[in-house]
């Protein structure tokens, strides 16, 4: 079984400030991981992802994330951000059978002026 | 192309009802998952339809079952609700099965079970 634990709910942050949202998995095999945001009342996009290769990942608005095997973490990171990163954000896995996802129970940012 | 689009966009039923949602997935892809996210939480995956065959399950009682049809739409049917049935149900499609084939996901269905 695999679980993935997004170890802050909430993270208000300020307008051009640098944010990190934490995520770590437990899994017995290899995982693929995903970054997916939610803007209010939309549903999930994918942010960025991990397959291979170099293990840190970027998205085209300024987000990336490392994945780190030895901790089993995968956190983004933007180095300033806007208000309109206001979202929640799930960390996701996946084993290397299929695409059926395990989300974190996911992280709300909050962007202030 | 038209992206993933769920319908209803809300609903309200009353415990023991049934209900039906329906899943029309995005142009060229044969793939639909369902997922189950309850307020506050992340989405939990429910089960998997690839060209009209089930293709995985999570963790979800038979109540909760699925149909996928010839043009790769999909509906999620529950029977008998529960009052912990409320929430907001994801459709997302993909191009196939494989790790590497993304999941798109539709704005969801939310279902209120008074």
């Amino acid at each position: 079984a695999q679980s993935v634990t997004q170890l802050d709910s909430q993270v208000p942050v300020f307008e051009e400030a640098p944010v990190e949202l934490r995520c770590n998995y437990s899994s017995s095999v290899s995982v693929y991981l995903f970054w997916y945001v939610q803007y209010p009342n939309q549903g999930l996009q994918l942010l960025l992802k991990y397959l291979s290769g170099s293990t840190l990942v970027k998205s085209i608005n300024g987000f990336e994330a490392e994945f780190n095997k030895s901790q089993t973490s995968f956190h983004l990171r933007k180095p300033s951000v806007h208000i309109s990163d206001t979202a929640e954000y799930f960390c996701a896995v996946t084993r290397a059978a299929g695409n059926k996802l395990t989300f974190g129970g996911g992280t709300r940012v909050l962007v202030k002026p | 192309e038209t992206g993933v689009t769920q319908s209803p966009t809300h609903l309200i039923k009353t415990r023991g009802q049934q209900v039906t949602l329906r899943c029309s997935s995005q142009s060229g892809h044969n793939t639909v998952s369902w997922y189950q996210q309850a307020l506050g939480q992340g989405p939990q995956f429910i089960f998997q339809y690839y060209r009209e065959e089930e293709n995985g399950r999570g963790n979800f009682p038979p109540r909760f079952s699925g149909l996928q049809f010839p043009n790769y739409s999909s509906e999620l049917n529950v029977n008998a609700l529960e009052l912990d049935d409320s929430a907001l149900y994801l459709c997302a499609s993909s191009a196939g099965t494989g790790v590497t084939d993304t999941q798109y996901f539709g704005p969801g269905t939310r279902l209120t079970v008074l």
